[in-house]
């Protein structure tokens, strides 16, 4: 089956870090252009990062320099590293992909990050 | 980077009728050579992850009805459902792929009259 699993999320305190993990099953996330994006509480959606198949990043303006996309082709793996988290960070955190494009039919069901104190 | 500007905020539909939702970027997403609108549309329904309805502006998704229509060019796009079921209350959104940053509307809540 082909799916993404989202994972790591929590509670962590401002200016804290996290990492957060999408498995993926079914096809090769080296193979696809792999993206994050977000949701705060009641919001619309936000797009965070992506890695394309050549390892190419891109960021958006709030998380540049913050945040840190990578995969692990061995495992399968999307990661966000994710430092000096902001109130504004907190968030459900989606992976998402793509087949050649940037529009995403497949999602995780995504992983929720509170940055309180 | 491109602003994706959705109307209504939100829309009361009786069952069976056409729902109509609107978006509009701040700058064309047609790729001229290949003259494909880089304009999708999602579906998100409460505790779930937004579903793909339409690609290319007006490409449906394999699996999605046919009461859901894309159309629209360049910068003003439309996403029709034409006969409104139950099933279909949830929150729509526009996305343009034509550059990064991705970029998405704000949404436009769907909901029964």
């Amino acid at each position: 089956e082909v799916q993404l699993v989202e994972s790591g999320g929590g509670l962590v305190q401002p200016g804290g870090s996290l990492r957060l993990s999408c498995a993926a099953s079914g096809f090769s996330v080296s193979s696809n252009y792999m993206s994050w994006v977000r949701q705060a509480p009641g919001k619309g959606l936000e797009w965070v990062s992506v890695i394309y198949s050549g390892g190419t990043t891109k960021y958006a303006a709030s998380v540049k320099g913050r945040f840190t996309i990578s995969r692990d082709d061995p495992k399968n793996t999307l990661n966000l590293q994710m430092n000096s988290l902001r109130a504004e960070d907190t968030a459900v955190y989606f992976c998402a992909t793509g087949i050649g494009y940037l529009y995403f039919d497949l999602w995780g069901r995504g992983t929720l990050v509170t940055v309180s104190s | 980077d491109i602003v994706m500007t959705q109307s209504p905020d939100s829309l009361a539909v009786s069952l069976g009728e056409r729902a109509t939702i609107n978006c509009k970027s701040s700058q064309s997403v047609l790729y001229s050579s290949s003259n494909k609108n880089y304009l999708a549309w999602y579906q998100q329904k409460p505790g779930q992850p937004p579903k793909l309805l339409i690609y290319w502006a007006s490409t449906r998704e394999s699996g999605v009805p046919d009461r859901f229509s894309g159309g629209g060019s360049g910068t003003d796009f439309t996403l029709t459902i034409s006969t409104l079921q139950a099933e279909d209350v949830a929150v729509y959104f526009c996305q343009q792929y034509y550059s990064t940053p991705l970029t998405f509307g704000g949404g436009t809540k769907v909901e029964i009259k």
